[in-house]
């Protein structure tokens, strides 16, 4: 059972345009949620998180934003690089120190020059 | 650089061999994750442990084990290795007051 769903596999998107991720999560007790970047070869790196209690958190050019009543969160990258180019990753929480981060499937983010 | 750490990078063994992985966590770190990433699969949750003792489990193979060591670096053993165990497994850790993880490197393994 897939908890965290992001159903798109992929993304292109010309420079300097809007990119925009989704991600749709299923379990109510989630109560932080992340984006994570990953080139190949490498370990996800953290982007940026959003608690439950706000509806949005910016930082540079990345804003997440959160629907709690639709269970849906969503990256906004503007302007979008060519080097943001790399599968994103949607992750939630529940509240707890230490509690486990579950992981969406993904989406590949192409950014055309 | 995330400061947590993983070896061997690479690994490519036979079937039914078994694989030690390592991972050291950043300095301080009480929590470490291990995760599974299969093609098309995402990251796949395996296990998690918290100063030494196992907090939370997900789907995880009873082929598979792991441990934290007093020191905090944790190790994953896959034994009867399968081809269908070939993956990037990557090794997280996380401190208190942190929302996120950081997440090593990874390894690949490659099992034919």
């Amino acid at each position: 059972d897939q908890q965290v769903k992001q159903n798109s596999p992929s993304l292109s998107v010309q420079e300097g345009r809007i990119s925009i991720l989704n991600c749709d999560y299923t379990n109510s007790m989630f109560d932080y949620f992340l984006w994570y970047k990953k080139y190949p070869a490498e370990g996800p790196t953290f982007l940026i998180s959003i608690s439950s209690i706000k509806d949005k958190n910016e930082d540079g050019r990345f804003t997440v934003f959160l629907n709690k009543s639709a269970k849906h969160l969503s990256l906004h990258i503007v302007p979008s690089q060519p080097g943001d180019s790399a599968v994103y990753f949607c992750a939630a929480a529940p509240l707890g120190a230490n509690s486990k981060l579950t992981f969406g499937k993904g989406i590949t983010l192409s950014v055309r020059p | 650089d995330s400061g947590v750490t993983q070896t061997p990078k690479h690994l490519i063994t036979a079937t039914g061999q078994r694989v030690t992985l390592r991972c050291s966590p950043r300095s301080g770190d009480l929590s470490v994750y291990w995760y599974q990433q299969s093609l098309d699969q995402g990251l796949q949750f395996l296990i998690q442990y918290y100063n030494g003792e196992e907090r939370a489990k997900g789907n995880i193979l009873e082929r598979f084990s792991a441990q934290q060591f007093p020191d905090l670096h944790s190790e994953l053993n896959l034994s009867s290795l399968e081809l269908g165990d070939s993956a990037l497994y990557f090794c997280a850790s996380r401190g208190q007051g942190f929302t996120e993880a950081f997440f090593g490197q990874g390894t690949r393994l490659t099992v034919v």
